[in-house]
């Protein structure tokens, strides 16, 4: 079946760091694939997204890119903030139906 | 807009009690889904809606589980009875359609803890 691996975290990072959160995933056909984060005590709220290969998608300065022949969408953020520490976590949807799969998640720390 | 609304937001009960957890979509949303958060387990679908009518079903964990969703704006998960291994944080989620790529938007969460 569908599935996304993410990165073990706790990730912790000083502030203006660099930060990839790595993401693959298994699926048949061409999913769409997402970023979703939660800050603490929240809900999860969506970051970005891709629907097709090659596709990049970005929001508040974080990035990912929809690689088919890696079967991958990492997240990446040049200089990452105090106000950007919370769970992310990387998703994609079962094709032909709205079910989304989520990974893990991975908490990121970012220290003044 | 007000977003997704949940209630409660904390709960706490004994084994063997019955718990409704409330959860009102964003207006003009045709999708919502519930939502259940351990450490364990992760982020897991117990269900969704399209339309009010329930599409899958699959995730949720046994009968003592059930969800409605009596018209477009409330729906409501129910354990009857609770065991302390339902304690987790239970999410609503609606999204305005029905492509694979639409955003859910999330409520805030249940806080459910079963003693």
């Amino acid at each position: 079946g569908n599935s996304v691996t993410q990165m073990e975290g706790p990730v912790t990072l000083s502030e203006e760091a660099f930060l990839t959160i790595n993401c693959t995933y298994t699926a048949t056909g061409y999913p769409s694939l997402f970023w979703y984060v939660q800050y603490p005590g929240e809900g999860l709220q969506l970051l970005l997204k891709a629907t097709k290969a090659d596709d990049k998608g970005s929001n508040k300065g974080f990035e990912a890119t929809y690689r088919k022949e890696t079967t991958s969408f990492h997240l990446e953020k040049g200089s990452v903030q105090v106000s950007d520490s919370a769970v992310y976590f990387c998703a994609l949807n079962q094709g032909g139906s709205e079910k989304l799969v989520f990974g893990k998640g991975t908490k990121l720390t970012v220290n003044p | 807009d007000a977003g997704v609304i949940q209630s409660p937001r904390h709960e706490v009960t004994e084994m063997g009690q019955e718990v409704t957890l409330r959860c009102k979509p964003i207006s003009g949303h045709n999708s919502l889904f519930w939502y259940r958060q351990t450490m364990m387990r992760g982020l897991e679908l117990l269900i969704y809606f399209n339309n009010n009518v329930p599409i899958d079903d699959s995730g949720m964990p046994e009968d003592r589980f059930s969800a409605k969703m009596p018209n477009a704006s409330f729906s409501t998960l129910k354990i009857q009875p609770s065991e302390p291994r339902d304690s987790a944080v239970y999410f609503c989620a609606s999204s305005p359609g029905t492509s694979e790529a639409e955003t859910q938007y999330f409520g805030p969460g249940t806080r459910l803890l079963v003693l």
